[in-house]
């Protein structure tokens, strides 16, 4: 069974670009959590969709911003890059109350 | 290849007894590793972080443990309270230094309990 995967896996920006990361989750999982850990930091809790819907943000601006689109899959968007964005963003996805399975990260790099 | 191991997939307690929850790793070189805890539909929360010259560390009801030799992890939970029903996830981090790291998660283990 697939886990779930990130794209890209590598992401170089310049400050003030907008940058998007995907993620699709386990077929048949319809949760889908980002998260972002900056270095010398724990995950920060970023966003949860579920069934399509954002349920949850973390202490985030917003333009740190999202979908999940109808098969489950889903997009992080982030605007006006700053440098302090730079960082790995993980994903994991769920099916209600099950664990969650991370995905390997998007590690974006804001210069 | 780095792996994180963690066991049983899932639990079922009553209110008020201990448990304890396994990881097994593999990776190296070795730099740290955290046990988050993630309730639905929020983000994960640091329950403690070991680094390798640490045995045991507390939180509260919350007590890991960490043998760097068998690289193995333990989270053992006193008490158990409703609350506790989550997922508990192991993440370990290798020894790549500045933004050359990588991280390792386990699947977690879901822990229900119930009164």
């Amino acid at each position: 069974e697939a886990g779930v995967t990130q794209s890209p896996t590598h992401l170089i920006k310049t400050r003030g670009q907008q940058a998007t990361l995907r993620c699709s989750p386990i077929s048949g999982h319809t949760s889908v959590y980002w998260y972002q850990q900056a270095l010398g930091l724990g995950l920060q809790f970023l966003l949860w969709y579920d069934e399509g819907e954002e349920r949850n943000r973390g202490n985030f601006p917003p333009r740190f911003s999202g979908r999940q689109f109808p098969n489950y899959s889903s997009e992080l968007n982030v605007n006006a890059l700053e440098l302090e964005d730079s960082a790995l963003y993980l994903c994991a996805s769920s099916l209600r109350r099950e664990g969650a399975f991370f995905g390997q990260g998007t590690r974006l790099t804001v210069v | 290849k780095n792996q994180v191991e963690q066991s049983p997939q899932s639990l079922i307690i009553l209110e008020g007894k201990n448990c304890t929850l396994q990881c097994n790793y593999t990776v190296s070189p070795f730099s740290n590793l955290r046990w988050y805890k993630q309730d639905t539909g929020r983000g994960p929360v640091s329950l403690t972080i070991m680094t390798f010259s640490e045995n045991t560390k507390s939180n509260g009801r919350y007590t890991a443990t960490l043998d760097a030799d068998t690289k193995q992890s333990s989270l053992h939970i006193t008490a158990s309270q409703l609350s506790d029903s989550a997922s508990y996830i192991c993440v370990v981090r290798d020894g790549g230094g500045g933004s050359n790291y990588k991280l390792t998660f386990g699947k977690g283990t879901l822990l229900t309990v119930n009164p």
